[in-house]
């Protein structure tokens, strides 16, 4: 498709499972980024990859939390032992790559993740 | 510590009048500034954006207007049509992230 791809759309699971959201960007994108939205509240940016790499992590809320790009394309956000806090939705966008945060940024429709 | 913020959680108005959206951010250093629109159970989309060396940017019926000296930025849609009604975020860069404002509900009325 042309646009930036997430999968599943809705996740529900248990506490204390380990959940893993997938994000395929537009092709051609080398800038890539996770956000969530709780409940009422904004987006919240978590972590980007420029290519393969991700220069800043320090959005991840705990160490519960991992993401990792192969191939400079498809990302996984993986959330070990979840909590009910985790529950929100999870947004991928990529960009084109160079000035990347200058580009604007093409969102997919989220995964909704529910924490029971 | 919010460091870019919308004070209005949502605003309603009449079709065909103006929508002002209204964002306020507390870092000088950001230089770029960008507002999405989202529908519900979608991802955000692009709507424009506006460099801190202008004070003005349009495009259609959206303009955006940035107050360097007050930190503010507003968008401005004129005519306001319903297939407007949506969540609409102010963005800022720098730094390594992009930085949203919580958000305001627009919804316009019939």
């Amino acid at each position: 498709g042309a646009g930036v791809s997430q999968s599943p759309s809705n996740k529900v699971t248990e506490k204390g499972k380990d959940v893993e959201l997938r994000c395929d960007p537009i092709s051609g994108h080398t800038a890539l980024y996770w956000y969530r939205q709780s409940l009422g509240q904004g987006l919240e940016f978590l972590i980007y990859f420029q290519g393969n790499s991700a220069p800043d992590k320090s959005g991840l809320p705990s160490d519960r939390f991992s993401a990792e790009r192969t191939g400079g394309s498809v990302s996984t956000l993986t959330i070990q032992r979840t909590q009910q806090e985790d529950s929100a939705v999870y947004l991928c966008a990529s960009s084109l790559g160079g000035q990347g945060w200058y580009q604007p940024q093409h969102f997919g429709d989220g995964t909704r993740l529910s924490i029971l | 510590d919010q460091q870019v913020k919308q004070n209005s959680p949502s605003l309603s108005v009449q079709e065909g009048r103006i929508s002002i959206l209204n964002c306020d951010y507390t870092n000088s250093m950001f230089d770029y500034f960008l507002w999405y629109k989202k529908y519900p159970a979608e991802g955000p989309t692009f709507l424009i954006s506006i460099s801190s060396i202008k004070d003005k940017n349009e495009d259609g019926r959206f303009t955006v207007f940035l107050n360097k000296s007050a930190k503010h930025l507003s968008l401005h849609i004129v005519p306001s049509q319903p297939g407007d009604s949506a969540v609409y975020f102010c963005a800022a860069i720098p730094g390594n992230m992009l930085t949203f404002g919580g958000g305001t509900r627009l919804m316009v009325k019939p």
